[in-house]
Formats: C-alpha cells, structure tokens, sequence
C-alpha cells in the first residue's frame, strides 16, 4: 500500500498537455517537498522535479511540479511518444520516518 | 560523469542471504549519502535505507529492521547492501541511488532524501 495515491493510468497525443496527480496527507505532502522521477521501460528511475517544482539541468522545461496542500501535480506539455513511462511521485513521511513514494502512473501516448 | 554500477543478477533460496554492491564514480565517493530503494516486479519503488559513506552510519526503514545491513568500503568507493532471512516476497529489482546533498569534512548535515544518480539495478530472486 503506497503512502502517496496516484492514478495508475495516464494518456495522451503527441502535442497535448498532460497533468499527473499525487494525493498525500498532512505527514507527507502536507509539511515536506514533492520529487518526481520517470521510469522509461526497462531502464532505471531519473530524477525528473526536485522540491515541488524544481528541474535538474538536462530535464526539459516541457515537464514542471506543483504543489498545493496535501497534494501535488507533474504536469508535461508538448507530450512526445519519448514520454512514455511511468511516473512516481516521492516525499518525506514524518509516519514512516523516510521517503515514501506514489504507486506509479503509466503513462501511454496515443 | 557520475556513474553507480551494481553488482549482477542473484538467485537465492527461501532463508538464504544476498549482498549486492554498488561501485561509485565520478565523485567524492565519501561526501554524498547512498540509498537502497527496491522495486518488485510490475510494483512501485520502496525504500529500504541510507548509509553515510564516510563514518558509516547507516538508518534503515523499519519494515528491513533486524534484516538489512548497509556497509561501505572507501578503498574501492563501494557501498554493499545485504538482506536475510529472504523470502519470496523480496523477489525484486534492487537499486542504489545518491543523495544529492554534499557534505564536506567540516559535517555531515542532514541528507535531502531524494535521488539524484540511481544504479542500473540488480535483480534479486528468491525461489525454491
């Protein structure tokens, strides 16, 4: 059972704006920052959004992060068929004395 | 460029123990925390726990209390991560992934708790 709640499916065409959303609570989300990584098929997770909104150098600002209360959004526009991957949302819990993560959203480009 | 490369596939028996490596590159191995995060199959990302390469500390999440330990070895900037007891439940792909947070001689500080560099992965089965 994951700390974080997050859509298990996620779609869209080539072009279009996609939004992923992760629903925490007051021990995670609500008091610690938000990170975002992708998994692209076989591959290891990369960091994708740091501190609710920041991005690593390399990543394009096509991706961004954000966060309001208990919850956060990584929202992706001018979807490529690259972007075809699973998503984690990941954040501090103050229950679990560490990070916990999202139960992933895949996401598929039509 | 920093690279995390891990130790290969390992097939184990119920009880058994496995030990996997990460070998560190491209950095100050001693100034950046390393984590364990695992990843069953088609499942989600759990972390395991976080060692301090350079005095050795390590904190483990409380559902590997008692069955992980996390080592290092400066000489060859290599961070080990062993689990026992293994039952089928821990069948899994198990990463390294740094902390970003850099720490120098003058203290430690406090890791940030995400990952920056993640290994390539190591797959870990346990079966009879």
């Amino acid at each position: 059972q994951s700390v974080l709640t997050q859509p298990p499916s996620a779609s869209g065409t080539p072009g279009q704006r996609v939004t992923i959303s992760c629903s925490g609570s007051s021990s995670n989300i609500g008091s610690n920052t938000v990170n975002w990584y992708q998994q692209l098929p076989g591959t290891a997770p990369k960091l994708l959004i740091y501190s609710n909104n920041q991005r690593p150098s390399g990543v394009p600002d096509r991706f961004s992060g954000s966060k309001s209360g208990t919850s956060a959004s990584l929202a992706i526009s001018g979807l490529q068929s690259e972007d075809e991957a699973d998503y984690y949302c990941a954040a501090w819990d103050d229950s679990l004395n560490g990070p916990g993560f999202g139960g992933g959203t895949k996401l598929t480009v039509l | 460029q920093v690279q995390l490369v891990q130790s290969g596939a390992e097939v184990k028996k119920p009880g058994a123990s496995v030990k996997v490596s990460c070998k560190a590159s491209g950095y100050t191995f001693t100034s950046y925390y390393m984590h364990w995060v695992r990843q069953a199959p088609g499942q989600g990302l759990e972390w395991m726990g976080i060692i301090n390469p350079s005095g050795g500390s390590t904190s483990y999440a409380q559902k590997f209390q008692g069955r992980v330990t996390m080592t290092r070895d400066t000489s060859t900037s290599t961070v080990y991560m062993e689990l026992s007891s293994l039952r089928s439940e821990d069948t899994a792909v198990y990463y390294c992934a740094r902390d970003p947070y850099y720490y120098d001689s003058s203290g430690y500080g406090n890791p940030l708790y995400y990952f920056d560099y993640w290994g390539q992965g190591t797959l870990v089965t346990v079966s009879s």
